[in-house]
């Protein structure tokens, strides 16, 4: 199974300053044929089912805002929100599509500083 | 955009079953697949398993092999998942959710509010 791991566990931002979350993996999610990396990000909101942000490691979907952003290849990864908003309190998870079983990081706790 | 709309939350005592429903509207039920994803209390997200809508195929994480079945009815844009042999670490949110990709390689674009699932004797 790919391992995901995320860090930091948790962390408090202040109301408009970046946040930035590191997903890991424990191989590479990079499918060299299509030069796609199979990674995406995930909201979940205290009480609600997740939320896709970002697949494709850096394609946002749509609807979600321009503040939240991907980067990375292979096995490092990065979901940036340039200006905290209160409303993006929640719980961010990773998840890899590369192999079966799908799997997700540990998730990352973002709250307000 | 669509939605799924999953069945209301079940309790059950050990070593029975739970078969959790997840209706689609909005979209064409068998242009996507499901995956299944469970999220113990106070835990992280589980993937259990993904079935092609429109063929039945089906691929399951191997700790539930013999324990999952996944199902659809495409007469009515509905897809089931059936636990067998509950155990109180069986108790979890259960999500369906939609799964744009051909195959089982996908991510999950639209997600139901959740079935809670409480096993307890």
């Amino acid at each position: 199974d790919i391992v995901m791991t995320q860090s930091p566990d948790s962390l408090a931002v202040s109301l408009g300053e970046r946040a930035t979350i590191n997903c890991k993996s424990s191989q590479s999610v990079l499918y060299s044929s299509s030069s796609k990396n199979y990674l995406a990000w995930y909201q979940q909101r205290p009480g609600q089912p997740p939320k896709l942000l970002i697949y494709w490691a850096s394609t946002r979907e749509f609807g979600v805002p321009d503040r939240f952003s991907g980067s990375g290849s292979g096995t490092d990864f990065t979901l940036t929100i340039s200006s905290l908003q209160a409303e993006d309190v929640a719980v961010y998870y990773c998840q890899q599509y590369y192999n079966i079983p799908i799997t997700f990081g540990p998730g990352t706790k973002v709250d307000i500083k | 955009q669509g939605q799924v709309v999953q069945s209301g939350a079940e309790v059950k005592k050990p070593g029975a079953s739970v078969k959790v429903s997840c209706k689609a509207s909005g979209y064409t039920f068998t242009s996507y697949g499901i995956s299944w994803v469970r999220q113990a209390p106070g835990q992280g997200l589980e993937w259990m398993g993904w079935i092609a809508t429109y063929t039945g195929h089906t691929k399951y994480t191997q700790r539930f092999q013999g324990r999952v079945t996944m199902t659809t009815d495409t007469s009515t844009s509905t897809a089931y998942m059936e636990l067998r042999s509950l155990r109180s670490d069986d108790t979890a949110v259960y999500y369906c959710a939609r799964a744009p990709a051909s195959d089982e390689y996908s991510y999950m674009d639209v997600w139901g509010k959740g079935t809670t699932v409480t096993v307890s004797s």
